[in-house]
């Protein structure tokens, strides 16, 4: 399994746009990208995926350049709801999703 | 908007005792997992579960925990002689189907197990 860094912790403001961004140096062509939010002694919840270029959902964006060794999280216009641990995930088709340590990324009013 | 169940919500336990969480996931899911959480660390696999099986389990899931899907719904995790390093968070998840496109998993809002 690739290997991902991503910050231990961010702090931003409500209103402003947040984004996270996780190196993959190792990223294999097998392997797809996605990103879960996890609040405090709840579940992980899925965000997003993607394989190369950007995707879009109703919650957030995910930027993957050409050579997906990385990949960016765009949270655009983030509330004091949004403080949570981020995680990226970097896995393979059919396999099993590990989880890192993710980022605390914390908003301030 | 279905949803993955977990009960109990928190069990306390003594040291030694055996325990089964359980779990209801989506009913059209196919593939199951158990994750556990330390306090403040990070969210650990345990096992993968397709087609009454275990397709995949990590070092942690030794020879104390086992998984079993008794009647098509449920998909229970049991530990059969608890330690104190098995207070956590255990979370259970459903995924649908498998493919490139199914990076989402479902997850349950948790158990948590207290060993004394």
């Amino acid at each position: 399994l690739a290997k991902t860094t991503q910050p231990i912790s961010m702090d931003s403001y409500e209103g402003q746009e947040v984004n996270i961004t996780c190196s993959h140096n190792n990223i294999a062509t097998n392997d797809y990208i996605t990103w879960y939010q996890q609040f405090p002694s709840q579940g992980p919840r899925f965000i997003i995926q993607g394989y190369k270029t950007k995707v879009t959902n109703e919650v957030a964006s995910l930027f993957i350049p050409a050579d997906r060794k990385s990949s960016t999280l765009s949270l655009p216009r983030v509330s004091l709801s949004d403080t949570a641990v981020y995680y990226c995930l970097v896995y393979k088709r059919d396999d099993k999703i590990i989880f890192g340590k993710g980022t605390r990324l914390h908003i301030l009013p | 908007e279905p949803e993955v169940t977990q009960t109990p919500s928190h069990q306390v336990t003594q040291m030694g005792q055996e325990v089964i969480l359980r779990c209801v996931p989506i009913s059209n899911h196919l593939y199951f997992y158990w994750y556990r959480q330390i306090l403040g660390q990070k969210v650990e696999f345990l096992v993968s579960f397709y087609n009454n099986e275990i397709s995949e389990k990590s070092e942690i899931f030794d020879d104390q925990f086992s998984v079993e899907r008794p009647d098509g719904s449920n998909f229970t995790l049991k530990i059969r002689s608890t330690k104190l390093e098995d207070s956590a968070m255990y979370f259970c998840a459903s995924r649908a189907t498998r493919g490139w496109d199914t990076g989402e998993l479902f997850f349950g809002e948790g158990s948590r197990l207290t060993v004394l």
